[in-house]
């Protein structure tokens, strides 16, 4: 088992560009989370999907960013167009069923938007 | 406003001696605790959970408490080792929320050799 693959592992962008994140879950986990790490906040989550559909967005921030799961096995974080403040770590995380008897993390992808 | 509280962003720790990483909480709902660890460039990895009708958990080196009256809960790590320093998120979940995770914003544990 690969575990949650998230690439890239980091992403050096300019304000104003497009940034795409992907994750891919662990094969037969039917939920899925991306989460955004800040020194301030810890751990937010941002939307949660259960069998590819977007259960909560409310921990989105604005509607620059956008997610998409298309299938059970990829997901993406879109942020258009990105913005200092967006740098931090983003996690996706799967689990087996909907939410919180435990996930299985991602590495992360460190944004950083200059 | 957090409903899931760490209020020490760091410790410091001599090896051998116990850790105590404290959580607060104020979901009166949350039924389900869990505790994560992270160490640089890798994503958080879960350490031990405890149910709300449990008071205790046990697992090797790390034990967690929960005080539901208070609403807290603390990790015990004993004997504390260098291998242990990492981030640790407190995390909590509620029956009625499809079990969604809600952080704390983690502690920075150091254990010193």
């Amino acid at each position: 088992d690969a575990g949650v693959i998230q690439s890239p592992r980091h992403e050096v962008t300019e304000m104003g560009q497009e940034v795409t994140l992907r994750c891919k879950p662990i094969s037969g986990h039917n939920s899925l989370f991306w989460y955004r790490q800040t020194m301030m906040r810890g751990l937010e989550l941002l939307i949660y999907f259960n069998n590819n559909v977007p259960i909560d967005d409310s921990g989105m921030p604005e509607d620059r960013f956008s997610a998409k799961m298309p299938n059970a096995s990829f997901s993406t974080l879109k942020i258009q167009p990105s913005e200092p403040r967006d740098s931090a770590v983003y996690f996706c995380a799967s689990s087996r069923q909907a939410g919180g008897y435990g996930y299985t993390f991602g590495s992360g992808t460190r944004l950083t938007v200059v | 406003d957090q409903q899931v509280k760490q209020n020490s962003p760091s410790l410091s720790v001599q090896e051998g001696r116990i850790s105590i990483l404290n959580c607060d909480y104020t979901n009166s709902m949350f039924d389900y605790f869990l505790w994560y660890k992270k160490y640089p460039a890798e994503g958080p990895t879960f350490l031990i959970s405890i149910s709300s009708i449990k008071d205790k958990n046990e697992d090797g080196r790390f034990t967690v408490f929960l005080n539901k009256s208070a609403k807290h809960l603390s990790l015990h790590i004993v004997p504390s080792q260098p291998g242990d320093s990492a981030v640790y998120f407190c995390a909590a979940s509620a029956s009625g929320s499809a079990r969604q995770l809600t952080f704390g914003s983690g502690t920075q544990l150091t254990v010193l050799p």
